[in-house]
């Protein structure tokens, strides 16, 4: 069962862009997270938005999340070389008891 | 340093063998998961487990079995009832109260050969 979809699937843009991803769900949510997946890695946790917020910030990520159009949005902010790697968005939904993740996007951060 | 082990990192089986894959964190996490991934794919849930003696089916349990009998340990076989078992596994912890975060383990490849 697919909960999150990202959009765009793939996005490449220069170092020192600014990248943004997009995520869609369906059902209500507690919270919901985003994960970055560096090629052949494990995925690692980057930020946890509640669904009573509306906007958060860590470092150069800015994630929102619009719970009346049940959508977020991940925002790297001056891309590095570093940051290419798949970003995914997981729901935590009200009525499971787990992390439902999305297909991801694939960011390619060229130099 | 707490963190979750996956081992191994490759993993070679032959078709009818059933196959184990360890997952370990010292996380002192209640809840433990495993997922599918396909390439270029998201994650797909295989099974996940709240507490000690005691697990769940994800999405995608068929062919798959899985044991909790430490806190610690959460190991998945594959056994040869799964068709097209070529995939990297992942292997993940949280706390089950409150939201937090997944850890994640760095993986195991399974081919079939």
């Amino acid at each position: 069962s697919q909960q999150g979809e990202e959009d765009p699937q793939a996005l490449s843009i220069q170092e020192g862009e600014n990248a943004t991803m997009n995520c869609s769900y369906k059902t209500s949510i507690n919270n919901l997270q985003w994960y970055r997946q560096n090629s052949g890695r494990g995925l690692v946790h980057l930020i946890l938005i509640r669904s009573n917020e509306r906007e958060k910030h860590s470092g150069r990520l800015r994630v929102t999340l619009d719970t009346s159009k049940k959508s977020s949005s991940l925002l790297i902010t001056a891309s590095r070389a570093a940051d290419t790697a798949s970003y995914f968005c997981a729901t935590d939904a009200i009525i499971a008891q787990k992390l439902v993740f999305g297909q991801g996007t694939r960011l390619t951060i060229n130099p | 340093d707490g963190g979750i082990t996956q081992s191994p990192k490759y993993l070679f089986r032959k078709e009818g063998q059933n196959v184990t894959l360890s997952c370990e964190q010292n996380l002192n996490h209640d809840a433990m998961y495993w997922y599918r991934q396909d390439p270029g794919q998201g994650l797909r849930l295989i099974y996940y487990s709240q507490i000690v003696n005691d697990f769940q089916k994800g999405d995608i349990a068929e062919g798959y079995s899985v044991s909790r009998e430490k806190k610690e340990s959460f190991p998945l076989t594959v056994t040869s009832a799964q068709k097209n078992p070529t995939a990297f596994y992942l292997c993940a912890s949280s706390i089950v109260q409150g939201s937090y975060g997944y850890t994640f383990g760095s993986g195991t490849r399974l081919t079939v050969v």
